[in-house]
């Protein structure tokens, strides 16, 4: 089956050590996002690649980072990660042709502890 | 700019109760409005979705229909069973070519008890 996969699926870190997660996709969607959730809010989009161009979102610290070395993978790396980065981490992709109609299909996140 | 507003949770029914999930937006032109679900553990699923006024969309026997004179895209369902349990995210993405973003609302935890 076509899908998203995020690894890990779990990740602790110490404050201040950079970490990477990586999402891969089958589905040969030209989008992928990033999306930031802390419990009970709304997920937050960090940051998303149309094909190889990057759209950052104005309010992203600079700490946030992302890689996408091809179609098929994208990695989002924080430098030096805080308490307040303790969230889950979701990637999803789109197909992007019709704006209007942009369905996102997502991976099953990865959850980032920081000690 | 673009936001979506939705009740508050959690919301607890009892098997085979009516669901109603509100949903209002606030956006320029004509977006596409979409209901996720996030059963525990998982990403978020498409459920449904709606591109333009007075379509409705409708699976799993859950419909939401788009209102443009309310700005609102309520989510029901008429017999909700205890799979149904979930995270349920009202979101809308902007109309225009180029529209990427997806602007979520904070989410409406179901709990359905047997």
């Amino acid at each position: 089956d076509a899908m998203v996969i995020q690894n890990p699926r779990y990740q602790v870190t110490q404050f201040g050590k950079p970490v990477t997660l990586s999402c891969s996709q089958t589905l040969n969607h030209n989008v992928m996002y990033w999306y930031q959730q802390k419990s009970s809010q709304a997920p937050k989009l960090l940051f998303h690649y149309y094909d190889k161009d990057f759209n950052n979102e104005a309010d992203t610290p600079d700490n946030f980072q992302s890689r996408r070395p091809n179609t098929s993978f994208c990695f989002l790396d924080i430098r030096s990660p805080g308490l307040g980065d303790a969230a889950m981490y979701l990637c999803a992709t789109s197909s992007g042709g019709d704006a209007g109609a942009n369905v996102l299909t997502f991976g099953a996140g990865s959850r980032l502890t920081v000690l | 700019g673009n936001s979506v507003t939705q009740m508050e949770g959690p919301v607890t029914l009892s098997e085979e109760a009516f669901l109603t999930i509100n949903c209002t937006y606030t956006a320029t032109g004509y977006p596409s409005l979409f209901w996720y679900v996030q059963y525990p553990g998982e990403g978020l699923q498409l459920l449904l979705k709606a591109t333009k006024a007075d379509d409705k969309g409708s699976n799993k026997g859950f419909e939401a229909t788009y209102r443009k004179e309310t700005t609102s895209f309520h989510l029901e369902k008429g017999s909700v069973q205890v799979s149904d349990s979930a995270v349920y995210f009202c979101a809308l993405s902007p109309s225009g070519a180029g529209s990427y973003q997806l602007t979520f609302g904070k989410g409406t935890k179901l709990s359905v008890i047997p």
